[in-house]
């Protein structure tokens, strides 16, 4: 069993639509979760980290933790075709500097 | 502030060729990442350096692979000598010590033919 687990898509959606993409992991030791998103031909950018369970929100995009279910999601609201990309998720323990990630969700947001 | 940089950003060789990959990490970091990712996959680890220290090198394949970091600042990947299965993004990224953070590099796209 890997250590992280995300669906690979590839999702579709329509322009503002709310989109949800989500991992789900088998190591309760980890406690620092992140998001990253990747264009085509670049590298991973950090988009949304949070510590431990709880939402947490930028502008668009809120990232929530469920500890006790060892899931997480990324809810992007208002999707725009800028949104279009790979979105990885990532977590660690709380020593830091051995990162898991999963395998990556692409998805289009069609105008 | 600048990022993390990487050069070259593609590069084609053929099989038995040797290859080599570079990186300066953000300024200030002193844990550095080398990933390889392959299409539609996640990123995984190569090694992992700890200023010139190499902490982490468990899942790179030795006979083929090396990896520096002398000043503890820029680093150097090295594949000699590359296989087709070599082919893949690699992904070179830096963060503080003991930090929850990591910073990615723009990538190198390797072939191999």
């Amino acid at each position: 069993q890997k250590e992280v687990e995300q669906d690979p898509g590839p999702l579709s959606v329509p322009e503002g639509a709310i989109v949800s993409l989500n991992c789900t992991y088998s190591n309760s030791a980890f406690q620092y979760f992140m998001w990253y998103r990747q264009y085509s031909r670049k590298g991973p950018e950090l988009l949304m980290y949070t510590y431990s369970s709880g939402n947490k929100e930028d502008g668009r995009f809120t990232a929530q933790v469920d500890k006790s279910s060892k899931y997480i999601s990324l809810f992007i609201r208002d999707s725009q075709p800028s949104d279009s990309a790979t979105y990885l998720c990532a977590m660690t323990y709380v020593t830091g500097n051995q990162f898991y990630f999963g395998t990556g969700t692409s998805l289009t947001v069609i105008p | 502030e600048a990022g993390v940089v990487q050069s070259p950003r593609y590069k084609i060789i053929e099989k038995k060729q040797p290859v080599a990959f570079w990186c300066n990490p953000i300024s200030g970091h002193n844990t550095l990442y080398w990933y390889r990712q392959n299409l539609g996959q996640g990123p995984e680890l190569l090694i992992r350096y700890e200023n010139e220290e190499a902490v982490d090198d468990s899942q790179l394949p030795k006979d083929r692979f090396s990896a520096e970091r002398l000043k503890g600042v820029d680093s150097t990947l090295k594949i000699q000598p590359a296989e087709l299965g070599d082919s893949a993004v690699y992904l070179c990224a830096s963060g503080l010590q003991q930090g929850n953070e990591q910073f990615f590099g723009p990538g190198t796209r390797l072939t191999v033919l």
